[in-house]
């Protein structure tokens, strides 16, 4: 079966500030990838997902991600944030042609300051 | 507004009790997928529904059951509650059926709710 791990619990930046929220998975199979992000009192949106091709994939709110087969990871980058992309990260992998329900990490809260 | 829509927002009931809720997926989806998120065990896939029938259970428990109606709705029904079923209930939707990952869900607003 599929694994995820985020490694930061919590990642504090400042505004305007890159910032990188890591993500490694555990599979024996190709996967399929994605981060979702969860705003306060609401559900998950999907922000990308990594399918096949390009292994680096661009996303909504200015965020991308990069595909890395040999490290099996999938970390989670913006090049500046802003105040409201405080909010909690998940990523999630599912097997491609498998059990296609995906495995969600624990989350990442990223915590923007001015 | 995702367009999959859960109610109610919030509830709160007794141990023992047993509560109901609801999920209608977004327009033109087929499929239904309820978790579970706690601050323990993170976000727990409950079960899955493509156009009425059941395709995938997760660790549900077997207090815990679903059903999608014809018109695509889906209820999940939690009973004899305990303090540790205390959590978000969200559900999910997608266009498809197995292939359904590979699109990303839309999910809910989700449920909160607290046993008392």
């Amino acid at each position: 079966a599929q694994s995820v791990t985020q490694l930061d619990s919590q990642v504090p930046v400042f505004e305007e500030a890159p910032v990188e929220l890591r993500c490694n998975y555990s599979s024996s199979v190709s996967v399929y990838l994605f981060w979702y992000v969860q705003y306060p009192n609401q559900g998950l949106q999907l922000l990308l997902k990594y399918l096949s091709g390009s292994t680096l994939v661009k996303g909504i709110n200015g965020f991308e991600a990069e595909f890395n087969k040999s490290q099996t990871s999938f970390h989670l980058r913006k090049p500046s944030v802003h105040i409201s992309d405080t909010a909690e990260y998940f990523c999630a992998v599912s097997i491609s042609g498998g059990s296609y329900i995906p495995t969600f990490g624990r989350g990442t809260s990223l915590i923007v300051h001015p | 507004d995702s367009g999959v829509t859960q109610t109610p927002k919030h509830l709160i009931t007794a141990t023992g009790q047993r509560v109901t809720l609801r999920c209608s997926p977004r327009s033109g989806d087929l499929s239904v997928y309820w978790y579970q998120q706690s601050l323990d065990q993170g976000l727990q896939f409950l079960i899955h529904y493509y156009n009425g029938e059941e395709r995938a259970k997760g660790n549900i428990l077997e207090r815990f059951s679903a059903q999608q109606f014809p018109d695509l709705h889906s209820e999940l029904n939690l009973s004899s509650l305990e303090l540790g079923d205390s959590a978000l209930y969200f559900c999910a939707s997608s266009v498809a059926g197995n292939q359904g990952a590979s699109y990303g869900y839309t999910f809910g607003s989700g449920t909160r709710l607290t046993v008392v």
